[in-house]
Order: C-alpha cells, then structure tokens, then sequence
C-alpha cells in the first residue's frame, strides 16, 4: 500500500523565519498532493494544495512544490507567525478513493 | 452555513456496550469519511463512502461499521467497543468523485473514551 513519510516530526523557528516541511510518498500514481493545518483541540482544515500537472503553488506566506520524479512535495512558510504554529499534515492521494495522512508534524513559532 | 457535525462530541463508555457517532453533512457531497487520530500515528482512515449505498474500508476498519442510507448522513458503529478503539474520531466530506479531489472538510471530532 501507499507509504506516507514527514520530516520532521517537530520543527522549532523563531518568528519572522520561514519553515520548510517535506512529504515523501510511495504510490507513483498520486496526483493530489494537499497539506492539512490542525491547530491544537481543533480539527484539520486544508490550507494548500497542488495537483500533480503544477509543480508550484503559492497563496500569500504558504507555498507547496513537488517533485514527482523523486515522490516528495513540500510545505514552505515564510515569515512565520504565532498563529502558524500547529501541526501539519501532508496527504497525498491517488487513483483510489482511500487518503493516506502523514504522521504529522508539529511546528511550533517562538515569539 | 456549510459544516459537517458529528455528535456526540465526547463519550465515555464501557467495553461491550454498542455505540453510535452520527455524522452529517449539508454540502451535498458525494465522498464522507471516518478517520481516528492517535499520538504519533496521525490520522488513519476507517472506512469510506463514494455515494449512497457504497461503502469501503479504509486502512483500519476492524472493529467498526458504518452505513451511507442518505447522502448527508454516515454514521459510524461500534458494535463492541474495546479500550484500543479510544481515540479522537472524525468525520470528513468532500466533493470528490472518481480520479478527482477536492478538500476535505472535517466534523469537529468525537473524543470516545471505552473503559
């Protein structure tokens, strides 16, 4: 079945910098690459996504890229603030109807 | 206003004793969808709904049931709920439909506790 990987599990920046989370999947087949913001006691809300025929996408601090040829795509934040932090999920999907979810992770900004 | 709500949103219970957690949807979408979330494990998807009447599992349906007899509504069974189905449960719909995804839109979760 689909293997689903995030690096890393938890990433700690000071405010203002940017933040970089990287998704690694195993199903060649993927075509939709969303990434999932939950913050804490709250439940997932999308807040990018990329379909696999756009290499980039970028909405104001928020950007995804992928690479398909190496099977990983990214979340990139710039200029990072309080309310950023939360933990993220990438959930890469496929022909099917089944979604994989990444195991998370944590971003927390430092003021 | 568009929502998914799932109820209810917490339960605490005992083994043994058959529970239901109601979803609904108001966004007229074809695709719903049980997921439970545990530390470390992110979120894992139970089972899965394309349209009325068509159900599949997911990667961990073991121990539950769902059911799709109207399209607003999904609601997920537990017909003998042991402790390692505690978990936070939620409910997601979305417009997708076949080879095509769109975002999902998530309930606000159900916190089960079994004793």
């Amino acid at each position: 079945g689909e293997n689903v990987e995030q690096h890393p599990s938890t990433l700690s920046v000071q405010e203002g910098d940017s933040a970089v989370i990287k998704c690694t999947y195993s199903d060649s087949a993927s075509n939709y690459f969303p990434w999932y913001k939950q913050e804490l006691g709250k439940r997932p809300q999308l807040i990018i996504d990329i379909r696999s025929n756009v290499g980039e996408k970028k909405d104001q601090r928020i950007a995804v890229t992928l690479n398909k040829t190496a099977k990983h795509f990214s979340l990139h934040i710039t200029e990072t603030q309080p309310e950023d932090s939360a933990v993220y999920f990438c959930a890469p999907s496929s022909g099917t109807y089944k979604y994989i979810f990444g195991t998370g992770t944590r971003l927390k900004v430092l003021a | 206003e568009a929502q998914v709500t799932q109820n209810p949103r917490y339960l605490i219970t005992v083994t043994g004793k058959k529970l239901t957690v109601t979803c609904s949807q108001n966004m007229n979408h074809e695709y719903m969808s049980w997921y439970r979330q545990d530390p470390g494990l992110g979120l894992r998807q139970i089972y899965y709904s394309m349209n009325v009447e068509v159900t599949d599992k997911g990667d961990v349906p073991e121990g539950y049931k769902v059911s799709r007899k109207e399209k607003r509504n999904f609601p997920l069974i537990l017909e003998s709920p042991s402790p390692n189905q505690t978990s936070l449960y939620f409910c997601a719909s979305s417009l997708s439909t076949a080879g095509i995804y769109n975002e999902q839109f998530f309930g606000p979760g159900t916190r089960l506790t079994v004793l």
